[in-house]
């Protein structure tokens, strides 16, 4: 049961800005950083956003992350047709019954 | 370069234990990283299951954490994941990761940097 929400799906022509939400609580991307997960078919999650805005070596530019409150959002620049993929947000979740990671529900990119 | 393989059966019997490894290659355990396990049911999103550090310290999701042990092997350089009672729920894809971005200097940041391949768990008889 995720507690991370986001839309199941988004969709841009090549070229076009994409943007994926996701809302969380105080709990989580509220007092935590955000991190961000593209996974293409059957394979392995790979991270594309960690601590909120920084990307790792090699992700390119284009992606994008930001955090305002208690939502987040990951934007997709000069979208390419690789860019098709599964894309989830992530925070670790502080409450009275422990520190855990929760994931967000997922958002299917389309390149139209 | 570290690598991530997990490891175990493909088939667990409905109210049985499914028991997982992950072996860790081209780095330590003991490094400065927490280890953490998630799964995909076929067609779903993911879910975090636990996590663990090489001093045996473990937090496990609320939901789960009835039935979930994660424990370590530093002599090994591996850890494991074992969950009871499995019913048919519980057939997913299961992978191992790192916690933690790490470069070759440092390492910051609370994501998974480093995955495994995955492994698919099937819960039927």
């Amino acid at each position: 049961q995720s507690v991370l929400t986001q839309p199941p799906s988004a969709s841009g022509t090549p070229g076009q800005r994409v943007t994926i939400s996701c809302s969380g609580s105080s709990s989580n991307i509220g007092g935590n950083t955000v991190n961000w997960y593209r996974q293409l078919p059957g394979t392995a999650p790979q991270l594309l956003i960690y601590s909120t805005i920084r990307r790792p070596s090699g992700v390119p530019d284009r992606f994008s992350g930001s955090k305002s409150g208690t939502s987040a959002s990951l934007a997709i620049s000069g979208l390419q047709s690789e860019d098709e993929a599964d894309y989830y947000c992530a925070a670790w979740d502080d409450r009275l019954n422990g520190h855990h990671y929760v994931f967000g529900t997922g958002t299917k990119v389309t390149v139209l | 370069q570290v690598q991530l393989q997990e490891s175990g059966p493909g088939l667990v019997k409905p109210s049985g234990t499914l028991s997982l490894t992950c072996a860790v290659s081209g780095g330590s355990i003991s490094s400065n990283n927490w280890w953490s396990w998630a799964r995909q049911p076929p067609g779903k999103g993911l879910q975090w299951i636990g996590e663990i550090y090489h001093s045996g310290s473990t937090d496990y999701n609320p939901s789960l954490k009835s039935r979930v042990t994660i424990s370590v092997d530093k002599s090994k350089n591996q850890f494991s994941l074992k969950l009871t009672s499995v019913t048919a729920a519980d057939t997913a894809v299961y992978y191992c990761a790192r916690v933690g971005y790490c470069s070759s200097t440092s390492c910051s940041g609370d994501g998974f940097d480093i995955w495994g391949q995955g492994t698919m768990v099937t819960v039927s008889s």
